[in-house]
């Protein structure tokens, strides 16, 4: 079955601009979480959609935001970009309940750079 | 505060060898470790996990040792080969299993 896809795979913005990365998750799992790569910082929790509902959030400021939709595909909203913002956005997906988590794929990500 | 701490940041090992990457935790709600693996260009990739009620799991030549009371959890990979040369990296989540905790990765060489 096709995995967890993210576009666009690379991005380059302006310092102040905004933008959407959008993940599609594998087919039938419900639950979608975004993470922040970084060499500096590693791996950090953005949020995650259940049924088109937040379920979690991490510690980032409110620039970033998200979206689930009823089929379950998910995007991400970064506002006022900042240099910092640089990084590797990765999308998770799972069935969303818990006995199931060891089904947790990981897309490919999209690598955005500020400039 | 990081609430996975992982070493070491990078390991060369000869193929053949073992490769031993340690993670200690400090919140004792967390219930479920994963290991994950991944190459440059992608996104990581489920390895192997383990809950807190086993001690030992092995699949393949991929180990986790989970100690409880020490709060640490450790990734043995036997019979290393070129192909296992990648970053990896340790996590936890708790019961909820909705937002996971990385350690901060370990750059796997192994060398032929």
């Amino acid at each position: 079955k096709a995995g967890v896809t993210q576009t666009p795979r690379y991005l380059i913005k302006t310092r102040g601009q905004q933008v959407t990365l959008s993940c599609s998750p594998i087919s039938g799992h419900r639950s979608v979480s975004w993470y922040q790569q970084t060499p500096g910082q590693g791996l950090q929790f953005l949020f995650e959609y259940f049924s088109e509902t937040q379920r979690n959030k991490g510690n980032f400021p409110g620039r970033f935001s998200g979206r689930q939709f009823s089929n379950s595909r998910s995007e991400m909203n970064v506002s006022t970009l900042e240099l910092g913002d640089s990084a590797l956005y990765l999308c998770a997906s799972s069935p969303g309940q818990g006995a199931e988590v060891d089904g947790y794929t990981f897309g490919s990500g999209t690598r955005l750079t500020v400039v | 505060q990081q609430q996975v701490k992982q070493s070491p940041q990078s390991l060369i090992v000869q193929k053949g060898g073992i490769s031993i990457i340690n993670c200690a935790y400090e919140n004792t709600a967390f219930d479920y470790f994963p290991w994950y693996q991944q190459f440059p260009g992608k996104g990581p990739a489920l390895l192997i996990a383990i809950r807190p009620d086993v001690s030992e799991k092995k699949e393949g030549r991929f180990t986790i040792s989970f100690n409880k009371s020490a709060k640490q959890f450790s990734l043995h990979i036997m019979d290393s080969q070129p192909g296992d040369s990648a970053t990896y990296f340790c996590a936890a989540s708790g019961h909820n299993f909705n937002k996971f905790y990385f350690g901060s990765g370990t750059k796997l060489n192994v060398k032929p």
